[in-house]
């Protein structure tokens, strides 16, 4: 597609409920990246793939935080047994090549609500 | 460890002012990337500039102008003749070329601009 697609972008779940969030990077980036943004504050590193291998999951706040890519292209995050404190927009980003210095492109976020 | 600061939480002018957002930045890494994004209420980071360590020149685009300074360490974006639609917030960030996680994305917590009419 044209940018980085996320579903849903709206989701309220009940506390101790699992929720699974979809990214579809822009077609042929190689690079995949997740992050959490609380409310008023600035994105924070979740997990990082090339391609279907996760190089960097240093981010992820707990076992319950889970990411996956397995074809290389359309990655998921999974969140188990959600508690309020992961009430956050989660960001889907993407970029194609290995340079660290490459433009690093940004989906419009899945809103999660835990009540 | 990257640490990105922007002292500034919300800033108001009104429309046709310019307004300058700082940045200031902290890497031992030798070789970094600084960046700029637009966060408008729909959510989605809109990339504005790119800028490597190497390079200091300062970049104009349109009513959008940075100043990178290695000597302190700071990273301004400069918008000119401010309009109602540049409402939104900033944020800078920082990229280290680094093993590991050599690709992410170390963000300031963003300064909201407001352009009143």
């Amino acid at each position: 597609g044209a940018g980085v697609s996320q579903s849903p972008r709206y989701k309220v779940a009940k506390r101790g409920q699992d929720v699974a969030l979809r990214c579809d990077p822009i077609s042929g980036h190689v690079s995949l990246f997740w992050y959490q943004q609380a409310l008023g504050q600035g994105p924070e590193f979740l997990t990082y793939f090339q391609n279907e291998a996760q190089l960097d999951k240093s981010g992820l706040p707990s076992d319950r935080f889970f990411a996956e890519r397995p074809e290389g292209s359309v990655s998921t995050l999974k969140i188990q047994r959600t508690q309020q404190e992961d009430s956050a927009v989660y960001l889907c980003a993407s970029s194609n090549n290995r340079d660290s210095g490459n433009t690093i492109y940004f989906g419009e976020g899945s809103w999660l609500t835990v009540v | 460890a990257q640490k990105v600061t922007q002292a500034q939480t919300e800033i108001s002018v009104v429309e046709k002012e310019d307004v300058t957002l700082d940045c200031v930045y902290e890497t031992r890494d030798t070789t970094y990337y600084l960046f700029w994004y637009k966060q408008p209420p729909s959510g989605e980071l809109v990339f504005l500039i790119r800028r490597n360590s190497f390079d200091e020149q300062n970049e104009i685009s349109g009513r959008y102008s940075w100043n990178f300074q290695k000597s302190t360490s700071s990273f301004n974006f400069t918008i000119t003749a401010s309009q109602v639609v540049d409402s939104a917030v900033y944020f800078c960030a920082l990229s280290v070329l680094s093993s590991g996680s050599a690709r992410q994305l170390t963000f300031g917590s963003g300064t909201q601009l407001t352009v009143l009419p």
